[in-house]
């Protein structure tokens, strides 16, 4: 298997444009994490899915954040309108079940200016 | 409510030296406890998870850490290091069985120095 896949690896945009993040989970994970990572605040859980069904989003910071998981092998992660606050690496988790060993992308760095 | 204290933010030692990374928690109930490592420009892997059973966990690398209850604490350790162990490492816990909740500590970054 490829492992979790994250695109795009950079993104750089400007304040106020909509930003799409992408994650692909592990074939037959049912569990997908989304986490957010920053010097201030280290490794934060924004929102998590089970089934592709959203299970705890109370990590995600505001309105502008949604995430959608439409099928088990796709999920998004959106910013609209970004800010330059959320710069930061993004990552994304998948496991097989919620009792098992969390399996990490390579994470998206985004930049907001 | 539960928290995850890593007491050093970095932790700098010689190659072949002894390291122990710190992790202390804090929970009213049972935890579940976890290292993940992190490389540069990589996601987090898991070097080991202490679920229940013997308090010593040994993982990968060489790594090992110890449930300590009555200290709160679940410290990292490794006899002898190598260069490639320079890295973040996170300690993280949940409670009860989903990893959904998993809280992780802000992370100590080892630098192995030759």
């Amino acid at each position: 298997d490829a492992g979790v896949i994250q695109s795009p690896r950079h993104e750089v945009t400007e304040m106020g444009q909509e930003v799409t993040l992408r994650c692909k989970p592990i074939s037959g994970h049912d569990y997908l994490f989304w986490y957010r990572q920053t010097m201030m605040r280290g490794l934060e859980l924004l929102i998590y899915f089970n089934n592709n069904v959203p299970i705890d989003d109370s990590g995600m910071p505001e309105d502008r954040f949604s995430a959608k998981m439409p099928n088990a092998s796709f999920s998004t992660l959106k910013i609209q309108p970004s800010e330059p606050r959320d710069s930061a690496v993004y990552f994304c988790a998948s496991s097989r079940t919620g009792n098992e060993k969390l399996f990490f992308g390579s994470g998206t760095q985004l930049s907001v200016l | 409510a539960q928290s995850v204290t890593q007491l050093d933010s970095q932790v700098p030692v010689f190659e072949e030296a002894p390291v122990e990374l710190r992790c202390n928690y804090s929970s009213s109930v049972s935890v579940y406890l976890f290292w993940y490592v992190q490389y540069p420009n990589q996601g987090l892997q898991l070097l080991l998870k202490y679920l229940s059973g013997s308090t010593l966990v040994k993982g990968i690398n060489g790594f090992e850490a110890e449930f300590n209850k009555s200290q709160t604490s679940f410290h990292l350790r490794k006899p002898s290091v190598h260069i490639s162990d320079t890295a973040e490492y996170f300690c993280a816990g949940s409670h009860g069985g989903s990893q959904g909740n998993l809280i992780f500590g802000k992370g100590t970054k080892l630098s192995v120095k030759p």
